[in-house]
């Protein structure tokens, strides 16, 4: 079974651009999540989506958004980029969702932000 | 509001001594979930073990053991004779429902590394 898949790996933008994350779940998943991770931080929750709706959603600026498709693949969008969002970004799949099943973490996008 | 704390920041053992890594948590919820991953230095965090809060039974998977106590609020991690491999990040997590039953919070804590030296 193929794991979770996160395009692209490495990207870097300047301040004020907007970027598309990509994350295709197992096969079989419905539930995809999105996590921030940085040294100070640590990882933080993004939201998570559910058969097309976001069910769950942390604590950050509306810059951050996501979508899901009916494929269960998601995007995240980060728009008017600021420095500390450079971070490594995360997907995650699991069959009924964050709080009960275990998250299937893909490799992470690497965003640095100039 | 629920909190982890992972007071380790960093951690550094020789091979075949055993290590324990803390995890305490915090929620008001009488029903929640625990979780440990490992993030090794590939990146891809590895989900390790799943614990619910009306479960107090301590778990042992070959090298690993988890001990979990709700009288201190803390869901410890043990590794048996660590080896070389071990070495990565630990990260632990609290799940708590929110109203409506589908909808959680998650929030992990920040993390602890562990080096295991030949």
């Amino acid at each position: 079974k193929a794991g979770v898949t996160q395009t692209p790996r490495y990207l870097i933008k300047t301040r004020g651009q907007q970027v598309t994350l990509s994350c295709s779940p197992i096969s079989g998943h419905r539930s995809v999540s999105w996590y921030q991770q940085t040294p100070g931080q640590g990882l933080q929750f993004l939201f998570e989506y559910f058969s097309e709706t976001q069910r769950n959603k942390g604590n950050f600026p509306g810059r951050f958004s996501g979508r899901q498709f009916s494929n269960s693949r998601s995007e995240m969008n980060v728009s008017t980029l600021e420095l500390g969002d450079s971070a490594l970004y995360l997907c995650a799949s699991s069959l009924t969702g964050i709080g009960l099943s275990p998250l299937h973490f893909g490799n992470g996008t690497r965003l640095t932000v100039t | 509001a629920q909190k982890v704390t992972q007071a380790q920041t960093e951690i550094s053992v020789v091979e075949k001594e055993d290590v324990t890594l803390d995890c305490v948590y915090e929620t008001r919820d009488t029903t929640y979930y625990l979780f440990w991953y490992k993030q090794p230095p590939s990146g891809e965090l590895v989900f390790l073990i799943r614990r619910n809060s009306f479960d107090e039974q301590n778990e042992i998977s070959g090298r690993y053991s988890w001990n979990f106590q709700k009288s201190t609020s803390s869901f410890n991690f043990t590794i048996t004779a660590s080896q070389v491999v071990d070495s990565a990040v630990y990260v632990c997590a609290l799940s708590e429902a929110q109203s409506g039953g589908c909808n959680y919070n998650l929030t992990f804590g920040k993390g602890t590394l562990l080096t295991v030296n030949p």
